[in-house]
């Protein structure tokens, strides 16, 4: 079955240092791709999505590439700020299907 | 904008009580989804719905039960708490497509 496997935490980086997320996934078809945040206290949120190979999902100064070949969609940002500490998910979906997310990576910026 | 509003946000239930997690979106998904939320186990689908009057089990339904008379509401039942309940629930809601799913602020509950 569909399923994502992401890159346990929890994750402490120091301000402007550099982020990567790994997220792999297993899935028959070719499904869309997400990253989502969750801040403390909070619902999820949409942080970027691709839906077909090769797309970049960008915002906020994160990117993901959505890598058929590696079944992957590592999530990346250049510099991390305090208010980037967060808990993230990576995601799936089939059209018209279910999501399936991975278990969350927690990330703690410190100044 | 309202989006996908839950209530209540937070509650304790004795054992054996029942309640009903309220869930409802105007944004006129026809899907919506529960999840419950444990410490380091990410997000389990309990059930979910693709319209008015359809809804499907998920990865763990025992011990809940949902109905959707409208588009608008997605109401999740506990009939019989139990402390293995205690978690924090969240309702989405997405399009048909491969579109993203939105959130609610969740309910954090509590079985004692």
């Amino acid at each position: 079955g569909d399923s994502v496997t992401q890159m346990e935490g929890p994750v402490t980086l120091s301000e402007e240092a550099c982020l990567t997320i790994n997220c792999t996934y297993t899935a028959t078809g070719y499904p869309s791709l997400f990253w989502y945040v969750q801040y403390p206290g909070e619902g999820l949120q949409l942080l970027l999505k691709a839906t077909k190979a090769d797309d970049k999902g960008s915002n906020k100064g994160f990117e993901a590439t959505y890598r058929k070949e590696t079944t992957s969609f590592h999530l990346e940002k250049g510099s991390v700020q305090v208010s980037d500490s967060a808990v993230y998910f990576c995601a799936l979906r089939q059209t018209g299907n279910q999501f399936y997310f991975g278990t969350g990576t927690s990330l703690t910026v410190i100044p | 904008n309202a989006g996908v509003t839950q209530t209540p946000k937070f509650r304790i239930l004795k054992i054996g009580q029942s309640m009903t997690l309220q869930c409802t979106q105007d944004m006129n998904h026809n899907y919506m989804y529960w999840y419950r939320q444990d410490p380091g186990m990410g997000l389990k689908l309990i059930y979910y719905s693709v319209g008015a009057g359809i809804t499907d089990k998920g990865e763990v339904p025992n011990g809940y039960n949902v109905s959707r008379s409208t588009t608008e509401d997605f109401p999740l039942r506990l009939e019989l708490a139990a402390p293995s309940q205690t978690s924090v629930y969240f309702c989405a809601s997405s399009y048909e497509s491969d579109t993203e799913a939105f959130f609610g602020q969740g309910t954090r509950l509590t079985v004692v």
